[in-house]
């Protein structure tokens, strides 16, 4: 079955450190990844997406991510945290389409959420 | 930049009653979703809605659960008769394209059901 995983709910990091937010996927075909960003009573923003191409992804704030097709592994990394980083990160995937017409219509797959805390 | 805007935030409704929750999403964009996240959980798809109908339904979107795009701006989500398990965040989301694009997603609407 096609999942998403997010290992750690909550992850803390002191100001200034590695941030190092791990996302796994179980896929036969690899599919289209996202990494969004919730700030409290806000909607979900985008920090960046693999499609194809370059592995490595920059995007929003600093952050990057890395997409490994060996280990079904799409981690968001960011050298050196902020206190304004603190918030929920969600990882999101797109599978391809298992219906007969093979149209994929987008339906993004959530990991739980990782919550980031930054301490002075 | 262009918002995908979501009303009301906050909906209280009593259980069994009907509620509607309103999205307008960016303008140019073709691919419309709605999802949830009940308290503490993953969020969750609900469907998908591209060319004036439904493309993809989750097995959440029962029949009580129904999609609309009533004019050329609004989408729409009404749940027919609400039950106290339908609490939760209700996302709306579009994008240009297919699941090659990012969706962009509102701030949410949060249903309370008593």
């Amino acid at each position: 079955a096609q999942s998403v995983t997010q290992l750690g709910s909550h992850v803390s990091v002191s100001e200034g450190a590695l941030v190092l937010l791990r996302c796994n996927y179980s896929s036969s075909v690899p599919p289209y990844l996202f990494w969004y960003v919730q700030y409290p009573n806000q909607g979900l923003q985008l920090l960046l997406k693999y499609t194809t191409g370059a592995t490595l992804v920059k995007g929003i704030n600093g952050f990057e991510a890395e997409f490994k097709k060996s280990e079904t592994s799409f981690h968001l990394t960011k050298p050196s945290a902020h206190m304004s980083d603190a918030a929920e990160y969600f990882c999101a995937v797109s599978f391809p389409s298992t219906n007969a017409g093979g149209t994929s219509y987008g339906k993004l797959t959530f990991g739980q959420g990782t919550i980031l805390t930054v301490h002075p | 930049e262009p918002e995908v805007t979501q009303t009301p935030s906050h909906q209280v409704t009593q259980m069994g009653q009907e509620v509607i929750l309103r999205c307008v999403p960016i303008s140019n964009h073709l691919y419309f979703y709605w999802y949830r996240q009940i308290l503490g959980q993953k969020v969750e798809f609900l469907v998908s809605f591209y060319n004036n109908e439904i493309s993809e339904k989750s097995e959440i979107f029962d029949d009580q659960f129904s999609v609309e795009r009533p004019d050329g701006s609004n989408f729409t989500l009404k749940i027919r008769s609400t039950k106290l398990e339908d609490s939760a965040m209700y996302f709306c989301a579009s994008s240009v394209r297919g699941r090659w694009e990012p969706q962009h997603f509102g701030d949410g609407t949060r249903l309370s059901i008593l």
